[in-house]
């Protein structure tokens, strides 16, 4: 069964440092989408940054990118010059390409703050 | 495009009693997803749509949970004989097409309190 694991549940960081948010999964598949979901106090989850297995080259979107490390079946969050708004439950999650149902497996998160 | 929403927000219930969530995916989203999200847990997959026809359940959902989408828009869930353990976060989400490309949007959620 795949699993997802983030062991830590709570960060805190000074505002404009950057900070990383682990992540660990463990999957026999080879082809697979990995994902960090930002869920803000206010509760919606919204999509920060997507990751496809079979690409090598780490995925990044403005102030976020990933440390995807296939063999290590590592995918680390980089959050750089972090933002008030920033502060939120972050969850990595997993996606099999070829799941016949498209759930998403998601670890249990790591609250993270954002101090002014 | 509105995003998808949810109603009620919040839910306050006795137990044994019976409730009801409402989903309104983005229009014309064709996969329409539950999950349900337990205090200091990562959302757990619940079950699935494409279009009107559920196509995948979790163990999760027992028997006391039924979930409709009549007209492959809007979705039902409902949970008969509440139970204190059915206290969580009941997110909905949809995507285009489904598959493991496409994104999943999220609702606000609906929190449910069993007393």
């Amino acid at each position: 069964a795949q699993t997802v694991t983030q062991s830590q549940p709570e960060m805190s960081v000074q505002e404009a440092e950057t900070v990383t948010l682990s992540c660990t999964y463990d999957t026999s598949e080879n082809n697979y989408y990995l994902f960090w979901y930002k869920q803000p106090p206010s509760r919606q989850m919204i999509l920060v940054i997507r990751q496809e297995a079979y690409k090598q080259q780490n995925a990044t979107e403005n102030r976020f990118s990933v440390n995807f490390q296939k063999a290590a079946k590592s995918f680390s969050l980089k959050i750089s010059d972090s933002q008030l708004g920033d502060t939120a439950m972050y969850f990595c999650a997993f996606i099999d390409s070829y799941g016949r149902d498209d759930k998403i497996i998601f670890g249990k998160g790591t609250r993270l703050h954002i101090l002014p | 495009d509105t995003g998808v929403s949810q109603d009620p927000r919040h839910k306050i219930t006795k137990r044994g009693q019976n409730v009801t969530f409402r989903c309104d995916p983005i229009s014309e989203h064709n996969r329409l997803y539950w999950y349900r999200q337990t205090l200091g847990q990562g959302p757990e997959f619940l079950t699935y749509f494409q279009n009107e026809a559920q196509l995948e359940k979790s163990r999760l959902l027992s028997d006391r949970f039924s979930a409709e989408r009549p007209k492959g828009s809007f979705s039902t869930l409902e949970i008969q004989r509440t139970e204190q353990g059915d206290s969580a976060m009941y997110l909905c989400a949809s995507s285009p097409t489904g598959g493991a490309a496409d994104t999943q949007y999220f609702g606000p959620g609906t929190r449910l309190t069993v007393l």
